[in-house]
């Protein structure tokens, strides 16, 4: 089975810019969760998404948004690029609900999108 | 808002030695996941915790989760060169399957010793 494919793996965009991120989930998991990690903070929650419904968000300004298709692939969009924005982009998928074991979550990282802001 | 505190922070180790990490908070949590990530690379799965008490492994590695639903803990035994790299332990706050309610701890980076 496939793990969760992220592109692209690396990009450099301009400060004011806009980018766009994939992320293809494992087959057969429905939710897919985007983090934004740096050395200092770690792994930050961006948000989540189940069923192409947005259903958790952490705290992140609007220039942060995402969506999610009917197949479950998802995509990340960051507008107004700033210098801040450079990370390590992860995406994971899980299984949820009743797909999952007792509705405990493992959540399974794709190889990141390292974005640098210049 | 919640908040996993890890530790050590960083580490060197050795060939052969045994390591031990830890993550503890405030908040009760129902599932423990402990992660390893690789230099640009994303976090594995190494170890996930459902119940309090439970004690998992998975090769060299050990994992428990504490009784008290706030702390669990990461073993590695007869460490090799390849164990470098940085651990991070998640908390599931609440039930559902949400990644929503995932937190992670800011990672323990393993090093060689010079």
């Amino acid at each position: 089975k496939a793990g969760v494919t992220q592109t692209p793996r690396y990009l450099i965009k301009t400060r004011g810019q806009q980018v766009t991120l994939s992320c293809s989930p494992i087959s057969g998991h429905r939710s897919v969760s985007w983090y934004q990690q740096t050395p200092g903070q770690g792994l930050q929650f961006l948000f989540e998404y189940f069923s192409e419904t947005q259903r958790n968000k952490g705290n992140f300004p609007g220039r942060f948004s995402g969506r999610q298709f009917s197949n479950s692939r998802s995509e990340m969009n960051v507008s107004t690029l700033e210098l801040g924005d450079s990370a390590l982009y992860l995406c994971a998928s899980s299984l949820v609900g009743r797909e999952a074991r007792l509705g405990n979550t493992e959540a399974f990282f794709g190889q990141g999108t390292r974005l640098t802001v210049v | 808002g919640q908040q996993l505190n890890q530790n050590p922070q960083s580490m060197f180790i050795q060939e052969g030695e045994d390591v031990s990490m830890n993550c503890t908070s405030s908040s009760i949590f129902n599932t423990w996941l402990w992660y390893k990530q690789d230099p640009g690379e994303g976090p594995v799965l190494l170890i996930a915790l459902y119940k309090a008490g439970e004690l998992t492994s998975n090769g060299r590695l050990t994992a428990q989760f504490g009784i008290t639903r706030k702390d669990s803990f990461l073993n590695i035994s007869a460490s090799i060169p390849s164990d470098v790299g940085i651990y991070f332990c998640a908390g599931q706050l609440g039930y559902g399957g949400s990644q929503g309610n995932l937190i992670f701890g800011k990672g323990t980076k393993l090093s060689v010793k010079p």
